[in-house]
C-alpha cells in the first residue's frame, strides 16, 4: 500500500522560505504525478502544483512565481519550496499522487505550517 | 481558472434520510474525446486528509459504500447519499481535474438534524 509522508518545519518567519519534503513508501515516484494542495484551517482546499517524476512541473498561476517543487527518485522524495511566505500561508500542506489526467487517489496526512514571529 | 460553486455551504439531514450536495462548475468539464466528465467528489473528515469518493462523476472507488452516487454532467453535478449514516458527517469537496489550475468547491459541511 502507498504511503505518502508530509515533513519539515512547523512553524517558518514571515518572510523566511518554507520547505517541505513528502516521502513515498510502498510504492514508486515512477510513472506518476505528485501534487502539493493545502488547505488553511478552516477553509478549503487549493491546488498549488505538481511534479511529474521526469521533472516536469505545472503550478497553480495563483503561487506561479513563488514555487517550487522537485523530485528526487533516488530518494522517492517530491519537495516544496515556498519563499516568501506570508500569514496568508499558514495551512496544512499535503501530497497527493495522481495518474496522467487522473485523480488523486493517495494523499499523505497532512503537515500544518504556521507562519508566525 | 474553473470555478466550481457548491451548494448549500451547510446541510442538516435525519439519520437514514437522502443528503443532495450540488456541484456547478464555471465552464464544461466533459471531455469529448472519451465523453469523461473530470469530476470527482471527496469526503474529509476533522483532522484527516480528503478521502477520494467518486470519480469520473459517477464511478464510486473501491470500498465506497453503494449509498454514495454521483451523477450529471457537463456543468452541473450531484453527490447523493441515499440513507445518511453517522460516520457520514464530514465535508464534502466537488473537484475538476479537466484542467490545470485543479480547483476544488468551497466545500459543503453535512451534520446530522
Amino acid at each position: 500500500q502507498v504511503q505518502l509522508q508530509e515533513s519539515g518545519p512547523g512553524l517558518v518567519k514571515p518572510s523566511e522560505t518554507l520547505s517541505l519534503t513528502c516521502t513515498v513508501s510502498g510504492g514508486s515516484i515512477i510513472n506518476y504525478y505528485w501534487s502539493w494542495i493545502r488547505q488553511p484551517p478552516g477553509k478549503g482546499l487549493e491546488w498549488i502544483g505538481y511534479i511529474y517524476y521526469s521533472g516536469t512541473t505545472n503550478y497553480n498561476p495563483s503561487l506561479k512565481s513563488r514555487v517550487t517543487i522537485s523530485v528526487d527518485t533516488s530518494k522517492n522524495q517530491v519537495s516544496l519550496k515556498l519563499p516568501s511566505v506570508t500569514a496568508a500561508d499558514t495551512a496544512v500542506y499535503y501530497c497527493a499522487r495522481h495518474e496522467p489526467g487522473g485523480n488523486f487517489h493517495y494523499w499523505g496526512q497532512g503537515t500544518l505550517v504556521t507562519v508566525s514571529s | 481558472d474553473i470555478v466550481m460553486t457548491q451548494s448549500p455551504d451547510s446541510l442538516a439531514v435525519s439519520l437514514g434520510e437522502r443528503a443532495t450536495i450540488n456541484c456547478k462548475s464555471s465552464q464544461s468539464v466533459l471531455y469529448s474525446s472519451n465523453n469523461k466528465n473530470y469530476l470527482s467528489w471527496f469526503q474529509q473528515k476533522p483532522g484527516q486528509p480528503p478521502k477520494l469518493l467518486i470519480s469520473w462523476s459517477s464511478t464510486r472507488e473501491s470500498g465506497v459504500p453503494d449509498r454514495f452516487s454521483g451523477s450529471g454532467s457537463a456543468t452541473d453535478f450531484t453527490l447523493t447519499i441515499s440513507s445518511l449514516q453517522a460516520e457520514d458527517v464530514a465535508v464534502y469537496y466537488c473537484h475538476q481535474y479537466y484542467t490545470n489550475p485543479r480547483t476544488f468547491g468551497q466545500g459543503t459541511k453535512l451534520e446530522i438534524k
